[in-house]
């Protein structure tokens, strides 16, 4: 089955910077990459997905890439902010498996 | 609100009790997956539904570990004689069939003392 690899675990940065994080998939007849955040105590939230026909996504400060050989993809923060700080998980989609595969989590931490 | 709602928000129980969880997904939504999510790790599958059938049932569930959606609508988890290691969060999200974007509820915390 899917199995899917994440890191790092954590990352701190300063507001301003940007933040990079990484993604790897072993099913490569996954054809659905979304990245959730989860601020404490809270929900995960979609921020951004990409399918498999594209190569990257941007959505204001946040894009998504996909390397479909390597069977990895990256979530990029530009401009980071302190409201940016939670936990981001990534997922992936097996086409064929009917449900999402996550990632273990990043925590991302961004100091004023 | 007409996203995905769990009830209820919190529950303590003593070991060995039963206990159940209500998931009431996106009302357009057949598809409604249940998850496990402990400390510093991600989501779990743990089981999910198309309409009322359960396609799928992770084979870390062990038997103690029972969901129904009897009429393709909302959703319970019941965990009988539970142990301190079912204590986590119990996520269930909601989508579309074959699309894969799904929505999360807050979540059923569950601690077992």
């Amino acid at each position: 089955g899917e199995n899917v690899e994440q890191h790092p675990s954590t990352l701190s940065v300063q507001e301003g910077d940007s933040a990079v994080i990484k993604c790897t998939y072993s099913d490569s007849a996954s054809n659905y990459f979304p990245w959730y955040k989860q601020e404490l105590g809270k929900r995960p939230q979609l921020i951004i997905d990409i399918r498999s026909n594209v190569g990257e996504k941007k959505d204001q400060r946040i894009a998504v890439t996909l390397n479909k050989t390597a069977k990895h993809f990256s979530l990029h923060i530009t401009e980071t902010q302190p409201e940016d700080s939670a936990v981001y998980f990534c997922a992936a989609w097996p086409n064929q498996g009917g449900k999402l595969i996550f990632g273990q989590g990043t925590e991302l931490s961004v100091k004023p | 609100d007409t996203g995905v709602s769990q009830n209820p928000r919190h529950k303590i129980t003593k070991r060995g009790q039963n206990v159940t969880f209500r998931c009431d997904p996106i009302s357009e939504h057949n598809r409604l997956y249940w998850y496990r999510q402990t400390l510093g790790q991600g989501p779990e599958f743990l089981t999910y539904f198309q309409n009322e059938a359960q396609l799928e049932k992770s084979r870390l569930l062990s038997d103690r570990f029972s969901a129904e959606r009897p009429k393709g609508s909302f959703s319970t988890l019941e965990i009988q004689r539970t142990e301190q290691g079912d204590s986590a969060m119990y996520l269930c999200a909601s989508s579309f069939y074959s699309d894969p974007e799904a929505f999360f509820g807050q979540g059923t915390r569950l601690t077992v003392v």
